[in-house]
């Protein structure tokens, strides 16, 4: 059974650095072909897409993003963590991992709310 | 980098009625294409991959279609439990875009 489970701060302050860790089961992050990536909601907003890091460490960034960006992953833990810096109240947003393997792969986390504020 | 239009942001049918939702890629994307059905509080799920075939356990009545630049999904005879926000969605390999969203609501 395939399980992904964000965990993170619920709120911060501007300009924090924001760190959220994906903690998954089910599948090996060290098999050819398997990635996690991250995607974010603003509340009532559209979901965007904002990193993906794959079983040989290759990693990828949304470009509008990508300066404030960085993906690394811990096999051993098997775990992704997604750090965020200089956060503003526009980065207010539910955040999900999911794995990124096959077009037909389905499998997100809860997702985690994160709200940016003074 | 490539922008996936949606169309209309809102579409109202009355329950057992066909729903058509449009997305438009600002180039070509092949059939790298998906749709997302999303409800309040819930994670997207996947309804749609390859533009055309449907992901496990989608009821029949949700189909796409199209290549390229234009797609559609189409529910053929929407139920109560269809009422939700829809994405489409751009993947490659290292990069998903998607579409600012429909809702569809109930009429």
């Amino acid at each position: 059974q395939i399980t992904l489970k964000e965990s993170g701060p619920t709120l911060v302050k501007p300009t924090q650095t924001l760190t959220l860790t994906c903690t998954f089961s089910g599948f090996s992050l060290s098999t050819y072909g398997v990635g996690v990536g991250w995607i974010r909601q603003p509340p009532g907003k559209a979901l965007e897409w904002l990193a993906v890091i794959y079983w040989d460490d290759d990693n990828r960034y949304s470009p509008s993003l990508k300066r404030r960006l960085t993906i690394t992953k811990d096999i051993s833990k098997n775990e992704v963590v997604l750090t965020m810096t200089n956060m503003a109240p526009a980065d207010t947003a539910t955040y999900y991992c999911t794995l990124v393997r096959s077009a037909h792969d389905d499998y997100w986390g809860q997702g985690t709310l994160v709200t940016v504020s003074s | 980098e490539i922008v996936m239009t949606q169309s209309p942001a809102t579409l109202s049918v009355s329950p057992g009625e066909r729903a058509t939702l449009s997305c438009r890629a600002s180039q070509s994307v092949s059939s790298n294409l998906a749709w997302y059905q999303q409800k309040p509080g819930q994670a997207p799920r996947l309804l749609i991959y390859g533009a055309s075939t449907r992901a496990s356990d989608i009821p029949a009545r949700f189909s796409g279609s199209g290549s390229g630049t234009e797609f559609t999904l189409t529910i053929s005879s929407l139920q109560s439990e269809d009422f939700a926000v829809y994405y489409c969605q751009h993947y490659t390999d290292w990069l998903w875009t998607f579409g600012q969203g429909t809702k569809v609501d109930i009429k």
